[in-house]
């Protein structure tokens, strides 16, 4: 079945660092990718998608690429903030019927000033 | 615009009581999906409407999750006899298209059976 795994946290960073959360996903179907951000209080939201192989999703200085030939897409940013602080999550959709999110355990990131 | 609403936003329920959770999705969007997420977990898959039909709804885990959307926009999940094990936050996505590839979520309903 569908299935993601992403880097287990907590991560805790420093102000400006780089951030990279690894995502990897079962090679199955054509489905699209997705990163959700869950802020403390608040419910999902999305962060970034790509549909499809070498596309590169991007918002708020966060990019993820679709790696077809390594079954990944590794959350990036290259300088936090202390506003990042949050949970994230990797997801695929089941790349046709329903298109429902199959999501990976939620890395939660502390960033500290 | 409003963005998908859910209530109660938090409910307790004794061990055996039937409860039932409300979504509101975004006007228009014809997707709605509910997802379950425990604690420490990332959300999964319970059951998808188009419309009024509920056309999957194989990650239901018992015949005690039922979920309806009879007018095709406000659903309801309803859970029988609630078990300690069907704690956790109840997450209502909607899309704007069929088989929605992209979903908002609402804020979720925190269960707890004590």
């Amino acid at each position: 079945g569908n299935s993601v795994t992403q880097m287990e946290g907590p991560v805790t960073l420093s102000e400006e660092a780089f951030l990279t959360i690894n995502c990897t996903y079962t090679a199955t179907g054509y489905p699209s990718l997705f990163w959700y951000v869950q802020y403390p209080g608040e419910g999902l939201q999305l962060l970034l998608k790509a549909t499809k192989a070498d596309d590169k999703g991007s918002n708020k200085g966060f990019e993820a690429t679709y790696r077809k030939e390594t079954t990944s897409f590794h959350l990036e940013k290259g300088s936090v903030q202390v506003s990042d602080s949050a949970v994230y999550f990797c997801a695929r959709d089941s790349g046709a019927g329903s298109y429902q999110l199959t999501f990976g355990k939620g890395t939660k990131l502390s960033v500290i000033p | 615009g409003a963005g998908v609403s859910q209530s109660p936003r938090y409910k307790v329920a004794k061990r055996g009581q039937d409860v039932a959770l409300r979504c509101d999705p975004i006007s228009g969007h014809v997707s709605l999906f509910w997802y379950q997420q425990a604690l420490g977990q990332g959300p999964e898959f319970l059951t998808y409407f188009q419309n009024e039909a509920q056309l999957d709804k194989s990650g239901l885990p018992s015949d005690r999750f039922f979920a309806e959307r009879p007018e095709g926009s406000v659903s309801t999940l309803k859970i029988q006899r609630t078990q300690q094990e069907d704690s956790a936050v109840y997450l209502c996505a909607s899309s704007v298209l069929a088989g929605g590839r992209e979903q908002y979520f609402g804020p979720g309903t925190r269960l707890t059976v004590t």
